[in-house]
C-alpha cells in the first residue's frame, strides 16, 4: 500500500511569487486535506477536497487555492507569497463519506519565503 | 468554535518513568478525537481514534482514554524511541471532515 507522497520536499521562494505544491493520496482514498504547520504549532486546516469538489475551507485568504484530479491527487497553489507563508505544508488523505476515518499524512513540503 | 489545548507543552522523562499527556477540547458535537505522533521533519503519524466518552485504546506502551471534556495519552515505561511530539485533534460532526489540532506535547525520554 503506497502512502501519501508530497513534492517537492523543500522550496525557497521570494515575496510576491507563486508556488504549486503537489500531493498523491494513499491508494483507495478519495479525500485530500491540506494543512499549514508553523514552527512549534499544530497543523491549521486550509481546505479539503472530496471527489474533486472543495468540501470545507479554513481561515485562509483566496490566494490559497487548490485542485483535486480524477485520480484523487491534489495541488495547493499560493499566489502573492508573503513572509508569513513560510511553514510546513501537509497533505492528508482519507476515505471520505465514512464516519471517523483517520487522515493519513505525508511528510510535507517545507516552504521558505525570503 | 472548536478548540484543543494540550498540556504540558514539553515533558522530559527518564526511560521507564510512566506519565500522561492531556488534551482538553471544546466541540459542539464530537465526531472523533485523534492522536498523532510527529517526529522532526516528518508528517504526523496516526495512532488512535476515540469516538465516545469512556472509550480506551492501546498500542504497545501507549493507552488513550476519552471523557466528555478531555483525553489522556498514558505512556507506560517509555523508551527513548518514544521521543516525539504528540498531537491531539478533534473532528466536529458539523460540516467538512477537518481536523482541529492542539499545539502538541514534545516528549523527550532520556536513556
Amino acid at each position: 500500500e503506497t502512502g501519501v507522497t508530497q513534492s517537492p520536499t523543500h522550496l525557497i521562494k521570494t515575496r510576491g511569487q507563486q508556488v504549486t505544491l503537489r500531493c498523491s493520496s494513499q491508494s483507495g482514498h478519495n479525500t485530500v486535506s491540506w494543512y499549514q504547520q508553523a514552527l512549534g504549532q499544530g497543523p491549521q486546516f486550509i481546505f479539503q477536497y472530496y471527489r474533486e469538489e472543495e468540501n470545507g475551507r479554513g481561515n485562509f485568504p483566496p490566494r490559497f487555492s487548490g485542485l483535486q484530479f480524477p485520480n484523487y491527487s491534489s495541488e495547493l497553489n499560493v499566489n502573492a507569497l508573503e513572509l508569513d507563508d513560510s511553514a510546513l505544508y501537509l497533505c492528508a488523505s482519507s476515505f471520505g463519506g465514512r464516519a471517523n476515518q483517520p487522515q493519513h499524512f505525508g511528510d510535507g513540503t517545507r516552504l521558505s519565503i525570503l | 468554535e472548536d478548540q484543543v489545548t494540550q498540556s504540558p507543552e514539553a515533558l522530559r522523562l527518564q526511560e521507564g518513568e510512566s506519565s500522561s499527556l492531556n488534551c482538553s477540547y471544546t466541540v459542539s458535537g464530537l465526531r472523533g478525537l485523534f492522536w498523532y505522533r510527529q517526529d522532526p521533519g516528518k508528517g504526523p503519524e496516526f495512532l488512535f481514534t476515540l469516538y465516545s466518552a469512556g472509550e480506551e485504546k492501546e498500542k504497545e506502551r501507549l493507552k488513550a482514554t476519552l471523557t466528555k471534556k478531555e483525553s489522556f495519552l498514558h505512556i507506560t515505561a517509555p523508551k527513548p524511541e518514544d521521543s516525539a511530539t504528540y498531537l491531539c485533534a478533534v473532528q466536529d460532526r458539523r460540516g467538512s471532515e477537518k481536523l482541529v489540532f492542539g499545539k502538541g506535547t514534545k516528549l523527550t525520554v532520556n536513556p
